[in-house]
C-alpha cells in the first residue's frame, strides 16, 4: 500500500537526549514536511524539503535538524536544545509543493 | 500569504447537512482553497480544494464565492464521524519556497 509512515507511534525520551522520529514514504512525493502539533493548536511548520538534499525552516525549527539524503525519507532530530519538546509530530508528503499533502499518523513524543 | 478566518467552533446535528465558512478576504488571483480535516490525535486527511468554480467530491463540496473573499465547506449529511477540526487553507501550488501553513480551524461537533 502507498502511504506515509511515521514510527514509532509513541516516544518517551529523558530530558538532554537527541531523539530522530522516522518518516518514510513510498508515493514518489518530491515534497516532504514535518509539523508540531501542541494540545488544542493548530500545526506549526517546523522544516519542509522539496527536493533531496535541499530543506527549508519553516516557522519553528529552533532546536531541530532534519536530513533529506533519498526522496522517500525526511527524519526529524529533535535536540537538546529544543526548550519545549513533548509535542505531536507530524510528517506530510506532496507530488509538488502545496499540492494535496499526504499525512502520516504522527508520533507523540514525550520528554521527561 | 492570504489568512483565513474561521469560527472556532460548530455544531451539527446526525444527518444534517455542515456547513463550514471560512473568509480569506485578500486571498490573490492564484491562490487556492484547501480544506483538511483532523479527527483526534489522527493526521490531517485531505478533502477538496478549489480556485474559483464549486468543486465536489464523495467527500464534501466547495463553495467558493463569485468575488473570493469567502467559501463554504458543506458535509451534505454529517455523521457522528465527521466530528474533527477543519481547516481552511489558501496557498499557491508548486511555488517554490512555501508550505501549507495551518490555523487553529474550526471544531466541527456532530451529534445525535
Amino acid at each position: 500500500d502507498g502511504g506515509i509512515t511515521q514510527s514509532p507511534k509513541y516516544l518517551f525520551r529523558k530530558e538532554g537526549q537527541n531523539v530522530t522520529l522516522s518518516c518514510e514514504q513510498n508515493l514518489n512525493h518530491d515534497a516532504m514536511y514535518w509539523y508540531r502539533q501542541d494540545p488544542g493548536q493548530g500545526l506549526r511548520l517546523i522544516y519542509y524539503s522539496q527536493i533531496v538534499n535541499d530543506f527549508q525552516k519553516g516557522d519553528i525549527a529552533e532546536g531541530y535538524s532534519v536530513s533529506r539524503e533519498k526522496k522517500e525519507s525526511f527524519p526529524l532530530t529533535v535536540t537538546s536544545a529544543q526548550k519545549n519538546p513533548t509535542a505531536f509530530y507530524l510528517c506530510a508528503s506532496s507530488l509538488f509543493p502545496n499540492t494535496e499533502a499526504f499525512f502520516g499518523q504522527g508520533t507523540r513524543l514525550t520528554v521527561v | 500569504d492570504a489568512k483565513t478566518t474561521q469560527p472556532p467552533s460548530m455544531d451539527c446535528a446526525e444527518g444534517r447537512a455542515a456547513n463550514l465558512p471560512c473568509n480569506h478576504s485578500t486571498i490573490s488571483g492564484n491562490e487556492y482553497v484547501y480544506w483538511y480535516r483532523q479527527i483526534h490525535s489522527q493526521g490531517p486527511q485531505y478533502i477538496i480544494h478549489g480556485l474559483k468554480n464549486n468543486e465536489t467530491n464523495e467527500m464534501a463540496s466547495l463553495i467558493i464565492t463569485e468575488d473570493r473573499k469567502s467559501s463554504t465547506l458543506i458535509l451534505p449529511h454529517a455523521t457522528l464521524r465527521d466530528t474533527a477540526v477543519y481547516y481552511c487553507i489558501v496557498r499557491i501550488i508548486n511555488q517554490a519556497g512555501t508550505a501549507l501553513i495551518f490555523g487553529k480551524g474550526t471544531t466541527l461537533s456532530v451529534s445525535s
